[in-house]
């Protein structure tokens, strides 16, 4: 099972974009980078989901690089509404295959005016 | 779009009692799951469900707890005898597929058990 580790907080201002990194260094061959975005008292929200290189959805874009140790999950031009916790998730996990998405801590953003 | 539904939104059970909590998954998906989260903490994994069996499970999924689908649309999370420890927010999520890694699920927007 993939760990990953992503700082606890970041904080940010309304209009910058935001970049989180998440490592992820024993990611193995067929293991996927998912990101979830949770709002309080909501079920996390998918985000974006890649296996190399770049991905881009009209919500954000996320950075692989070669090695796929590390991945960023980039929020362009942020407001006041994307104050959440954002979770990296590798997988799959479990016996056999993608039932077992286990989040860790994730990163609370805060974004402010 | 297409969303899970969960009922009810709130659930206050006396300790000792048993309690189901309700969940309608998006309705092509076959993959089913159930999270728990304690105000302030993680998400945690409780149980997925595949086939009309359990895939996974995790350690707090213990034998108070139970899932089943009793029909064609509607995925159950019954805990038998509720503790206190039990109060937290449980999610139902389900995904259309979940083998090969790249499976997105979709969550509801939970129920909140409150254990007096």
């Amino acid at each position: 099972l993939a760990k990953t580790t992503q700082p606890i907080s970041m904080d940010s201002y309304e209009g910058q974009e935001v970049n989180i990194t998440c490592s992820h260094n024993n990611i193995a061959t067929n293991d996927y980078i998912t990101w979830y975005q949770q709002f309080p008292s909501q079920g996390p929200r998918f985000i974006i989901q890649g296996y190399k290189t770049k991905v881009t959805n009209e919500v954000a874009s996320l950075f692989i690089p070669a090695d796929r140790k590390s991945s960023t999950l980039s929020l362009p031009r942020v407001s006041l509404s994307d104050t959440a916790v954002y979770y990296c998730l590798v997988g799959p996990t479990g016996n056999t295959g993608g039932f077992k998405t286990i989040f860790g801590a994730g990163t609370r953003l805060f974004v402010k005016a | 779009e297409p969303e899970v539904t969960q009922t009810p939104s709130h659930q206050v059970t006396q300790m000792g009692q048993e309690v189901i909590l309700r969940c309608v998954p998006i309705s092509n998906h076959l993959y089913f799951y159930w999270y728990r989260q304690i105000l302030g903490q993680k998400v945690e994994f409780l149980v997925s469900f595949y086939n009309n069996e359990i895939s996974e499970k995790s350690e707090i999924f213990d034998d108070q707890f139970s899932v089943e689908r009793p029909d064609g649309s509607n995925f159950t999370l019954k805990i038998r005898s509720t503790k206190l420890e039990d109060s937290a927010m449980y999610f139902c999520a389900s995904s259309e597929g979940g083998t090969g890694g790249d499976e997105k699920l979709f969550f509801g927007s939970g129920t909140q058990l409150s254990v007096l």
